[in-house]
């Protein structure tokens, strides 16, 4: 079993859709990334979280470290969002990396 | 901006030659990381350098080898590339201290070994 589970693996909204993407983890952690990945393949970082929630823009974040579970929200979802959204949390200086949630956003 | 730039983004190599993958950050930061990505088992850490000279073996170091000569640089090197080493590349850099910072990622080198 990995130790970052994120879930759905695939994702196909409509425009102007609030999407939700969940990562589950099993160990203990300092710190928990969102990424985003392009088509073509740079890789952008959303937030980095210990506690609580974050906003930026139409994202928002939020992790519960009892029960080892963070959230991407997207709202009012557009095309441009379509990319591959990769959680990864950091435990004793050693990263795990979710295998990512591919999001299509169709207009 | 930060910027974080890689010699190739495509790259077709033959079994047995020596591979050099370049990445270059503009940012001054100590932390430098390589990552292999496949499909279905996300990224994962290959090497990672915290100063210059210094290099630390991630989760999957076999088959590679790093340098860091100067600490805008960091290359990969694939002592005698296999198939099974076809993938994405990732480059990432950080600023010192803690591993947590942001890391900025390259755009990524697709090697392909035939």
């Amino acid at each position: 079993k990995n130790e970052v589970e994120q879930s759905p693996q695939n994702l196909t909204a409509q425009e102007g859709e609030f999407i939700t993407i969940n990562c589950s983890y099993s160990v203990g952690i300092s710190a928990l990334h969102w990424l985003q990945q392009h088509p073509g393949g740079g890789i952008v970082s959303l937030f980095m979280l210990s506690s609580g929630k974050k906003k930026h823009g139409r994202l928002i974040a939020t992790i519960n470290i009892q029960e080892k579970h963070s959230s991407l929200h997207i709202t009012a979802s557009h095309p441009r969002d379509s990319a591959v959204y990769i959680c990864a949390v950091l435990n004793n200086n050693d990263m795990r990396f979710g295998a990512g949630t591919r999001l299509t956003v169709k207009p | 901006d930060v910027k974080v730039t890689q010699s190739s983004r495509y790259l077709v190599k033959r079994t047995g030659e020596k591979v050099f993958l370049e990445c270059v950050q503009d940012m001054d930061h100590e932390n430098m990381f390589w990552y292999r990505q496949d499909p279905g088992l996300g990224l994962r850490l290959i090497y990672f350098s915290y100063d210059v000279k210094m290099k630390e073996k991630g989760d999957i170091p076999e088959g590679y080898s790093v340098s860091r000569e100067k600490k805008e640089r960091f290359s990969l090197i694939l002592e005698s590339a296999s198939t099974n080493q076809t993938s994405m590349y990732l480059c990432a850099s950080s600023f010192a201290g803690v591993i947590t910072d942001t890391q900025y990622f390259g755009p990524g080198t697709r090697l392909t070994v035939l």
